[in-house]
């Protein structure tokens, strides 16, 4: 199947710091996804990109769409505890639409109040 | 509205025993997504349906692994002669659509087979 690297794996920031993770992939993809989980819940999706180049914000959230397609990047300003979690990066494989879906191995955040 | 649930939260099994894991999707919603997480890695694709049919199951890992869905609502996965290697968080999703990028997950199985 495909093949989705994060990085970093982990971050340890400060309360008000700006966070950046990316997400790269062997395969091309028509749409990139990201998600937060929180411990004992299930994976809540925060952005979703449908275009090369694409610049998305919800909040003090922005992600990228690279141009390559094989790359996406997630920014988080001003951080606040509740952002702790795990950020999934994940996308459908194309002959599937959108039935079936890879996901990296997640960055996990850590904000220090 | 509510949200997907799962049932057991919890559960520990022996090497060797069946487990049946539920999955109660928003209701509605045409596709179900099953799901297996390991320990510190992301979700990985298990099997799709599209109200009752299952349309894709190429990720069950062996044939000890299946699933159903009756009624296109109630969905349960079923793992038999479970091994330690089964060990990990099953987590169901559903959507509205038929392609829809947007799955609502449940909270996920928790799996420990001794």
């Amino acid at each position: 199947g495909q093949q989705l690297n994060q990085s970093p794996q982990s971050m340890f920031i400060q309360e008000g710091e700006d966070v950046s993770m990316n997400c790269t992939s062997s395969s091309i993809f028509n749409t990139w996804l990201w998600y937060k989980q929180e411990p004992g819940e299930g994976p809540v999706l925060l952005i979703a990109l449908y275009k090369a180049g694409e610049l998305t914000s919800n909040g003090r959230l922005t992600a990228q769409f690279g141009i390559t397609r094989k790359d996406s990047f997630l920014n988080i300003s001003a951080s606040i505890p509740s952002d702790v979690g795990i950020y999934f990066c994940a996308g459908p494989d194309i002959k599937y639409n959108f039935n079936k879906f890879y996901f990296g191995s997640g960055t996990k955040l850590n904000v220090k109040p | 509205g509510a949200g997907v649930s799962q049932s057991p939260r919890y559960k520990v099994a022996k090497r060797g025993q069946d487990v049946a894991l539920r999955c109660d999707p928003i209701s509605g919603h045409v596709s179900l997504f099953w799901y297996q997480q390991a320990l510190g890695q992301g979700p990985e694709f298990l099997t799709y349906f599209q109200n009752e049919a299952q349309l894709d199951k190429s990720g069950l890992p062996s044939d000890r692994f299946s699933a159903e869905r009756t009624g296109g609502s109630v969905s349960t996965l079923t793992i038999q002669r479970t091994q330690q290697e089964d060990s990990a968080v099953y987590l169901c999703a559903s959507s509205p659509g038929r392609f829809q990028e947007t799955q609502y997950f449940g909270p996920g199985t928790r799996l420990l087979v001794l």
